[in-house]
């Protein structure tokens, strides 16, 4: 069975840092496309970053610079290590997976999602 | 990276078949059949209900389906049921290599 499971949401100063993870079972995260989307209190989802199977990333603007999107194969856990947090960074985060096809083409939707954690950036 | 644009509500009575649009660029919705919808409840993860424009994933009902006419996807819900009230979320990739979400809309059963 699939599973993903997000932990290292907290509380935060803005400027701060905070490292989530994402431990993934059921399936092999390395490949696999890994992404990371939020959600603001009463907001929609924005897409965060992606970690593709061959190791390239890529970042929303709102986030490059800033956000380093990871995997630790060996672990087969998904991270996300956020560095000069801000006010508007406030979310819920969602690791989410991209599938596979039977042919092990990527996929380009998210088939399974985490439960989210939150993180709060307030002084 | 503008968000896809979704109406914020649509309503209708129980029984009853509500669309909801999801409008983008030839750089997103035009440009791929990578359209996807999600479901999310309160409180809860989304659930996908569409993927690739059309193609429902297993457990889904059949009352949800999709389509794409130039750059604009839609979701229909056909005999709208009470548990179909929720907020739904388009998506596309893109040709930044990136994916954009819609602003979502809320989905009220009367």
């Amino acid at each position: 069975e699939v599973q993903l499971v997000e932990s290292g949401g907290g509380l935060v100063q803005p400027g701060g840092s905070l490292r989530l993870s994402c431990a993934a079972s059921g399936f092999t995260v390395s490949s696999n496309y890994m992404s990371w989307v939020r959600q603001a209190p009463g907001k929609g989802l924005e897409w965060v970053s992606v970690i593709y199977s061959g190791g390239t990333t890529s970042y929303a603007d709102s986030v490059k610079v800033r956000f380093t999107i990871s995997r630790d194969n060996s672990k087969n856990t998904l991270y996300l290590q956020m560095n000069s947090l801000r006010a508007e960074d406030t979310a819920v985060y969602y690791c989410a997976r991209s599938g596979l096809t039977t042919f092990g083409v990527p996929r380009y939707y998210f088939d399974y999602w985490g439960q989210g954690t939150l993180v709060t950036v307030s002084s | 990276q503008s968000a896809l644009t979704q109406p914020a509500s649509v309503s209708g009575s129980p029984g009853q078949s509500i669309t909801i649009s999801c409008t983008g660029t030839s750089s997103d919705v035009g440009g791929y059949n990578f359209v996807s919808w999600y479901q999310q409840h309160p409180g809860k993860a989304p659930k996908l209900m569409i993927y690739e424009v059309s193609n429902r994933p297993s457990g889904v009902s059949n009352r949800f389906s999709g389509s794409k006419s130039g750059n604009t996807a839609s979701l229909t819900i056909s005999g709208l049921q009470a548990e179909d009230e929720a907020d739904y979320y388009c998506d596309s990739y893109t040709s930044s290599s990136t994916w954009v979400f819609g602003g979502g809309t809320k989905v009220t059963v009367l």
